[in-house]
């Protein structure tokens, strides 16, 4: 069975700098793409970054480029969304996701950590 | 950035009958390799959302056929043939044919 298990999240003051972790597990997360959507409670999905299978691509949303960093460990079978410079509007539940065959549906979803940026 | 849009933003539906969401992109989601990448996801109360339809019309695993997904282009559509008290919650269409990927507004669907 598929899981993915984020954490990290929790009360950040403006300026700070948490990292999230997704735990993969139930297949071979070396072989698949992979997201992080966020959502605002209440509101709408918004992509924010993805990677490739080993690393070497990373994309981002303009609204946390530069400020965010998307890495993954192979090995340890986990991914991490570094963050910094965080803003009160990045305040969200941030979502791992697992980009499917050809990586070009999100196929899993994580339960989500919610991240709140308020001093 | 593809501007994704969906309509209806809210559906009522009575148990039994059929449910219809439209979702408009600002440009055509047809890739240069001959696919188009839209999909849909249903997010139901309290829960990740979850994948129903993938380019356009493909039913990804355990999906039940009360659902299809059909469309091209920029417009598209997700047709629930009876809808059932287990399907309430809000629908997402997502483009995944250009960087960044974006989301429609969503649909929420309730049962009359």
């Amino acid at each position: 069975e598929v899981q993915l298990v984020e954490s990290g999240g929790g009360l950040v003051q403006p300026g700070g700098s948490p990292r999230l972790s997704c735990a993969a597990s139930g297949f071979t997360f070396s072989r698949y793409w992979m997201h992080w959507v966020r959502q605002v409670p209440g509101r709408g999905l918004v992509w924010v970054s993805r990677i490739n299978t080993d690393g070497s691509i990373t994309n981002y949303a303009d609204s946390v480029k530069g400020r965010f960093t998307i890495s993954r460990d192979n090995a340890r079978n986990t991914l991490y969304l570094q963050m910094s410079r965080l803003r009160v509007e990045d305040t969200a539940l941030y979502y791992c996701v697992r980009a499917g065959d050809g990586y070009n549906y999100f196929d899993y979803w994580g339960q989500g950590t919610l991240v709140t940026v308020s001093s | 950035d593809i501007v994704m849009t969906q309509t209806p933003l809210s559906l009522s539906v009575t148990p039994g009958q059929p449910a219809s969401i439209s979702c408009k992109s600002s440009q055509s989601l047809l890739h240069s390799n001959g696919k188009t990448y839209l999909s849909w996801y249903l997010q139901k109360p309290g829960q990740s959302p979850q994948l129903l339809i993938y380019e356009v019309s493909s039913r990804f695993s355990g999906v039940p056929h009360v659902f299809s997904g059909s469309g091209s282009g920029t417009d598209f559509t997700l047709e629930i043939s009876r809808v059932e008290a287990d399907d309430v919650g809000v629908y997402y269409c997502m483009q995944a044919t250009d960087l960044p990927r974006t989301f429609g507004q969503g649909t929420k669907v309730e049962i009359k």
